[in-house]
């Protein structure tokens, strides 16, 4: 059985400050993870995925991701936030060898501040 | 390059009506999905196909029907409107049906059942 928790529903930071978008998985198989990003009124973007090549995943827009087997992590982080940034932010976490197991996190809402 | 188009982008339904919304990528993408999205609780697989002609259901398929008669439409038909199914519907498709690739989404068809 696989799930995927986003430990946070909201995060707020100031502009320029680093972002850490916390995400935790269980999976029976060798998982497949991803970040998606959603602007207001439109559909998911993909930020990054990983797919069992290097660790440490550098996506687009300045994010990167760290897959971490032992803690069963997949958090999100940027360096230096912009206003852009602000959006809803999912986790998702996929059986390679499946059409169909595929489970998205609940979402965290991401603010900037000025 | 349009990717995947939604249509349409809003719909107001009453009880027991029936409707389809239309969903069509340029990406020659065999696999096709059907989500919905409702607050706080991510996205949920409804149906998918992997290729013309073969379809399967998702987590929640109750209440819906569809079809793949072409690589390029996937249709999504409720059949007998209900209130709970009120929910922002995503279209998504990728180039093959692995968990390992990641999806294109649509911009969304926001349905109200009054």
């Amino acid at each position: 059985a696989q799930s995927v928790t986003q430990l946070d529903s909201h995060v707020s930071v100031s502009e320029g400050t680093p972002v850490l978008l916390r995400c935790n998985y269980s999976s029976s198989y060798s998982p497949s993870l991803f970040w998606y990003v959603q602007h207001p009124n439109k559909g998911l973007q993909l930020l990054l995925k990983y797919t069992s090549a290097a660790t440490l995943v550098k996506g687009i827009n300045g994010f990167e991701a760290e897959f971490k087997k032992s803690e069963t992590s997949f958090h999100l982080t940027k360096p230096s936030a912009h206003m852009s940034d602000a959006a809803e932010y999912f986790c998702v976490v996929s059986e390679r060898s499946s059409a169909s197991k595929i489970i998205f996190g609940s979402g965290t809402r991401l603010s900037i501040r000025p | 390059n349009a990717g995947v188009t939604q249509t349409p982008k809003f719909q107001v339904l009453k009880t027991g009506q029936s409707m389809t919304l239309q969903c069509a990528q340029d990406m020659n993408h065999e696999y096709m999905s059907w989500y919905r999205q409702d607050p706080g609780m991510g996205l949920r697989l409804i149906h998918y196909s992997v290729g013309a002609g073969i379809t399967d259901q998702g987590e929640v398929p109750n209440g819906y029907n569809v079809s793949r008669s072409t690589t390029e439409d996937f249709p999504l038909r409720l059949l007998s409107a209900a209130p709970s199914q009120t929910s922002v519907y995503f279209c998504a498709s990728k180039n093959s049906a692995g968990g390992d690739q990641p999806q294109h989404f649509g911009d969304g068809t926001r349905l109200s059942i009054l």
